[in-house]
């Protein structure tokens, strides 16, 4: 079972709130991703980090922020949520081997409703 | 365009019973796939990985096969029970990054009644 730790499980929160979600892994994996997953689609990368300080946006545009201050920890933030953004996040963490299968480690998801 | 297409898109079997899921890819440069098995309300869990020169890899009832040339990957699953019922989703991941970028399938939801 991977160490990736996600809070909150669930959220139901209305317009215009300020969120953070939490995304902690115990690896010590330098790479860290976020996901967002809606239901019976792929999942699509929003953003990315290849470590402390490092963040970058991914393949899908996204209002939400990231920041990597320390290595296991991992946060995204909405500073005003909106229906829009009601979907499953889900956080992963890998770390390359020689091989360079780059085996991601996916949290529990958190799932965002926004009334 | 790199994409991974999977069928069916979903699937009732009964209990004890097999069944195969399909995956196509025209990811390239390819590096690896592999097939992940997403629980509801859950984060994917990895089943199997394999790289250009393996065609066949199991862990317990799953089997997956890889055919390079063709650009499909089939995962086989033998004598179901119930907590097989699930999304599987068949991953591709290029070399042409620095990331391993990953491609996701949409998945096969598989159901497994009694």
């Amino acid at each position: 079972e991977a160490d990736i730790y996600q809070t909150p499980r669930y959220l139901v929160i209305g317009t215009g709130k300020k969120i953070t979600l939490e995304c902690s892994q115990t690896m010590g994996h330098d790479k860290m991703y976020w996901y967002q997953q809606d239901p019976g689609m792929e999942l699509h990368l929003i953003h990315y980090s290849y470590g402390v300080n490092s963040t970058e946006k991914g393949d899908l545009s996204s209002e939400s922020t990231v920041s990597r201050i320390r290595t296991e920890h991992f946060p995204l933030t909405l500073e005003s949520a909106r229906p829009s953004h009601t979907s499953q996040y889900l956080c992963a963490s890998s770390q390359i081997d020689r091989g360079n299968y780059n085996e991601q480690f996916f949290g529990p998801g958190t799932r965002l409703t926004v009334l | 365009k790199n994409q991974v297409e999977q069928s069916p898109q979903s699937l009732i079997i009964l209990e004890g019973k097999n069944c195969t899921l399909q995956c196509n890819y025209t990811v390239s440069p390819f590096s690896n796939l592999r097939w992940y098995k997403q629980d509801t309300g859950r984060g994917p869990v990895s089943l199997t990985i394999m790289t250009f020169s393996e065609n066949t890899k199991s862990n317990g009832r799953y089997t997956a096969t890889l055919d390079a040339d063709t650009k499909q990957s089939s995962l086989h699953i033998t004598a179901s029970q119930l907590s097989d019922s699930a999304s599987y989703i068949c991953v591709v991941s290029d070399r042409g990054s620095t990331l391993g970028r990953l491609y996701f399938g949409r998945g096969t939801q598989l159901t497994v009644w009694p």
